[in-house]
């Protein structure tokens, strides 16, 4: 079965980095894109960026841009997410999630949109000033 | 960025009851790519619905996805004690990126 496995809480200071690792089994790791998703305390879900494990190529969300990367190691089906300068306001629950692709077009142009089928468990991080 | 409104906030219905989510996007979602998603206390999000009214694997069928364009809704049938949890919308079909709704919180009456 599909499983996505993320790495323990984190605290850490503002201004340091944090690296949260996402072990996937159950399917061909290459094949699905990898997205991190972030969640912060009582409030919503905020998409962040994403890997094609089988690419290495990455996108983020306009707000982290030079802020995160997104990491992967396919010999070890892991993908990883790397925040630095931490600030308090990113203290939150972090998930990566399996995504499914879709195309649409739009305009003159051919597009991808991702829905989530699987879920890691979340890794909570912690910033303080 | 695609603004999806949720409606309402909160929802205060008995089990046995009939829920009636309500997602709303700032612009045309492309092929009605539109995913719904159950969330409870300490777990992570789940998929129920995909392309508007897909139900994704396992999802009972009183769950049930409809919509297109800019308004969509999610209705629950013959509420269950488990069903009560937080419900996220999420579009994947603008050139803008993925958003998702700020969820609607339904509670035991």
């Amino acid at each position: 079965q599909v499983q996505l496995v993320q790495s323990g809480a984190e605290v850490k200071k503002a201004g340091a980095s944090v690296k949260v690792s996402c072990k996937a089994s159950g399917y061909t790791f290459s094949d699905y894109y990898i997205h991190w998703v972030r969640q912060a305390p009582g409030q919503g879900l905020e998409w962040m960026g994403w890997i094609n494990p089988n690419s290495g190529a990455a996108k983020y969300a306009q707000r982290f841009q030079g802020r995160v990367s997104v990491p992967w190691d396919t010999s070890i089906t892991t993908a990883y997410m790397e925040l630095t300068w931490l600030r308090s306001d990113d203290t939150a629950m972090y998930y990566c999630a399996r995504g499914i692709r879709r195309s649409f077009s739009y305009g003159s142009g051919t597009y991808w949109g991702y829905y989530f089928d699987y879920w890691g468990q979340g890794t909570l991080v912690t910033v303080s000033s | 960025e695609t603004i999806l409104t949720q409606s309402p906030g909160t929802l205060s219905l008995s089990p046995g009851e009939r829920a009636t989510l309500s997602c709303r996007a700032s612009q045309n979602v492309n092929n009605n790519y539109l995913a719904w998603y159950q969330q409870k206390p300490g777990q992570a999000p789940r998929l129920l619905i995909y392309g508007a009214s897909s139900r994704a694997t396992g999802i009972p069928d009183r769950f049930t996805g409809s919509g297109s364009g800019t308004d969509f809704t999610l209705t629950i049938n013959r509420l269950e004690p488990e069903d009560f949890a937080v419900y996220y919308c999420q579009q994947y079909g603008t050139s803008l990126g993925y958003t998702f709704g700020q969820g609607t919180k339904l509670e035991i009456k």
